[in-house]
């Protein structure tokens, strides 16, 4: 079956510092990958998806960055956070005709 | 921009009671419609998949409905229960994407 983590679960960052936060999926080859953010009050606001390796869609304009160095494996960066950087963020995976996504636990991220 | 919009936002409803809400969407570029329930501190848990125009779908107590020529889609909770408290989010799926667009999500909130 399977199985996607997330990492860390939570994280308390001053503004100006570096993040990356990494995902990775296992017992599925070649998923779609995607980075939501869920900022207080909103819904989920997706952030970039990749359908393979090294391609990187990005939706919203921002100082974030995501990488997929390996088939399973979903890095989301940024240089130098922001206040607005905070919220919830969700990976998910989606593989198949109607592409239901499967999301990770979440990391939740304070930027202080 | 497509919009995806979810009534009502919030509502209380007694154990036992039976409760609906609303997802809007556009009619055009119709692909998949997605229904997951998000309970506070988990991950978004799949519901249904929702296809075709007229499509019922029926997990337990929980059923969704699908007019994908006016653009929405019913979930309904009958005799709700207090573990039935989550959020509940739909997300439009256009054709030729692998993305989806969530809507802002309805809180229900279920009363011993």
């Amino acid at each position: 079956s399977q199985t996607i983590h997330q990492w860390p679960a939570t994280l308390v960052q001053p503004v100006g510092s570096p993040l990356s936060l990494e995902c990775t999926v296992e017992g599925t080859s070649n998923p779609n990958l995607y980075w939501y953010r869920q900022a207080a009050g909103r819904g989920l606001q997706l952030l970039f998806y990749s359908v393979g390796i090294g391609q990187i869609s990005s939706e919203v304009p921002q100082n974030l960055s995501a990488s997929r160095p390996q088939d399973r494996q979903f890095i989301l960066s940024s240089k130098k956070l922001l206040l607005s950087d905070s919220g919830f963020y969700l990976c998910a995976w989606s593989l198949g005709l109607y592409n239901e996504q499967f999301f990770g636990p979440g990391t939740r991220l304070t930027v202080l | 921009i497509l919009n995806v919009e979810q009534s009502p936002q919030s509502l209380h409803v007694q154990e036992g009671d039976s409760t609906n809400f609303t997802c809007s969407f556009p009619s055009s570029n119709f692909y998949a419609l997605h229904w997951y329930r998000w309970e506070t501190a988990k991950s978004p848990e799949a519901l249904f998949v929702m296809t075709l125009n007229g499509d019922e779908k029926k997990k337990g107590r929980i059923s969704a409905t699908l007019n994908t020529k006016e653009g929405y889609s019913y979930l309904y909770i009958k005799g709700s229960q207090p573990e039935d408290s989550a959020t509940y989010l739909c997300a439009f799926d256009a054709s030729g994407t692998y993305k989806y667009i969530f809507g802002t999500g309805t809180r229900l909130k279920v009363l011993a």
